[in-house]
């Protein structure tokens, strides 16, 4: 089944402790992106990565790192996180293939979401 | 850089009547225009997207219209049920740049039995 896939799903952790949000994608997709949602706001775009050791600040990139060792994983790390850093996380991954007939050929497919409290 | 402002907020119907969701853009080189519906507790997924080479886009009840010299585009839902109620998202980007989509700030949509 084609999908995107986080861990963990829900995080409750506290302030200055590292910690790493996993994103996999099983559809050979060439782009992939990290969001942050908050109520009001809609989608933030955080980092997002264009290929293999392309990566690319979003419009909210402060307090997060990234990195894309292979296709598939798109992990995103927040190495002091802050209360401020609590929100709803999502991946998305698109194959961003421009062949001419294909239907939303950018459409991005979502990961469940992780849930992070920091306190 | 691109911004886009969505209105209503939020918006409430009565089952079977339409709805309508405006988004308005600002960088005129924008050319894709996707909407998206997230459904309490879920992610987003794509419900419809348009091009700007193409004024009006329609899928069964859904359909997205498109303004390219007034920068803006509509989501219109006509007979609403109440599976419809969700939060929708329009977004803008380049064609060439789709990675860099910039999102509206959500429409919260209740159809009212």
């Amino acid at each position: 089944e084609a999908q995107v896939t986080q861990n963990p799903r829900y995080l409750i952790t506290v302030t200055g402790k590292k910690l790493t949000v996993t994103c996999s994608q099983n559809m050979n997709h060439e782009y992939m992106s990290w969001y942050r949602q908050d109520p009001g706001l809609g989608l933030r775009q955080i980092y997002y990565s264009m290929n293999v050791e392309v990566t690319d600040k979003g419009d909210v990139p402060e307090g997060y790192k990234v990195s894309r060792k292979e296709k598939r994983n798109f992990p995103l790390i927040l190495e002091s996180p802050s209360p401020n850093q609590t929100s709803l996380y999502f991946c998305a991954s698109s194959s961003g293939d421009g062949l001419a007939g294909v239907s939303s050929p950018y459409e991005q497919y979502f990961g469940p979401g992780t849930r992070l409290t920091v306190t | 850089g691109e911004n886009v402002e969505q209105h209503p907020s939020t918006l409430s119907v009565q089952e079977g009547d339409s709805a309508v969701i405006k988004c308005t853009y600002s960088d005129s080189a924008s050319n894709y225009f996707p909407w998206y519906k997230q459904e309490l507790g879920k992610r987003p997924q794509l419900i419809i997207d348009i091009r700007s080479n193409v004024g009006e886009k329609k899928d069964q009840r859904i359909a997205v219209t498109l303004n390219k010299t007034a920068k803006h585009f509509s989501l219109h839902i006509t007979e609403t049920q109440p599976e419809d109620s969700a939060v929708y998202f329009c977004a803008a980007s380049r064609w060439d740049s789709n990675y860099q989509l910039i999102w509206g700030a959500g429409t919260k949509l209740i159809i009212k039995p």
